[in-house]
């Protein structure tokens, strides 16, 4: 089966431009994750979908990200205006949502503020 | 709250010699625990995962973790490193479908 798919995978901007992540799931997982990992991190938790509905995103920071998930498939992650500490790679994931099962992690976004 | 705690940022083995990648967790519920493995520029990989059907699970490229509730660990182990295995490891909770990482833990192997 196709993996998650992510686009870009490397986007560099300057602080307080906007910025735009793309993110395919695999076909029939209900749920989707998007994770910031900065450099030397683990993965951290932005926001989880349980297929078009936010199901948590408590440490998604609301005065400058937004994400969306038309239709229950794709999602779109964006940040405006973007700070210097945003500089991190993105990670999408998806699962059949049941907390046993595995999430499916795509290659990340890569983005680079200056 | 739900947590994990990996011991140890930076593990240097040699090749040939036992891996020992530490996890410990904090859960409310009986938790499900995962291992991921990231090479460089890429997402995360599946290695093991524990849901209660066997405290000793094995996974893939000759890794294996055991779940012990009394000491609240899932450590990672591996007999035999090899040069393939140098990557960042994370040791991960799942309860009610979200998934909790750990600060990760980088495997270096040497000659």
């Amino acid at each position: 089966e196709a993996g998650v798919a992510q686009s870009p995978r490397y986007k560099i901007i300057e602080k307080r431009q906007s910025v735009a992540f793309w993110c395919n799931p695999i076909s029939g997982h209900a749920t989707l994750y998007w994770y910031q990992q900065i450099l030397g991190q683990g993965p951290k938790l932005l926001i989880q979908f349980q297929n078009n509905g936010v199901v948590d995103d408590s440490q998604l920071p609301k005065d400058r990200f937004s994400a969306e998930r038309l239709k229950g498939v794709d999602s779109t992650l964006k940040i405006q205006p973007a700070k210097l500490e945003d500089s991190a790679v993105y990670l999408c994931a998806s699962s059949h949502g049941q907390v046993n099962t595995e999430a499916f992690f795509g290659q990340g976004t890569r983005l680079t503020v200056v | 709250a739900q947590s994990v705690t990996q011991l140890g940022s930076h593990v240097s083995v040699s090749e040939g010699a036992l891996v020992l990648l530490r996890c410990n967790y904090s859960s409310s519920v009986p938790p499900y625990l995962f291992w991921y493995v990231q090479y460089p520029n890429q997402g995360l990989q599946l290695l093991l995962k524990y849901t209660s059907a066997a405290t000793l699970v094995k996974g893939i490229n000759g890794f294996e973790a055991e779940f012990k509730k009394s000491e609240t660990s899932f450590h990672l182990t591996k007999p035999s490193a090899h040069m393939s295995d140098a990557a960042e490891y994370f040791c991960a909770l799942g309860t009610a479908s979200k998934l909790t990482f750990g600060t990760g833990t980088r495997l270096q192997v040497t000659l």
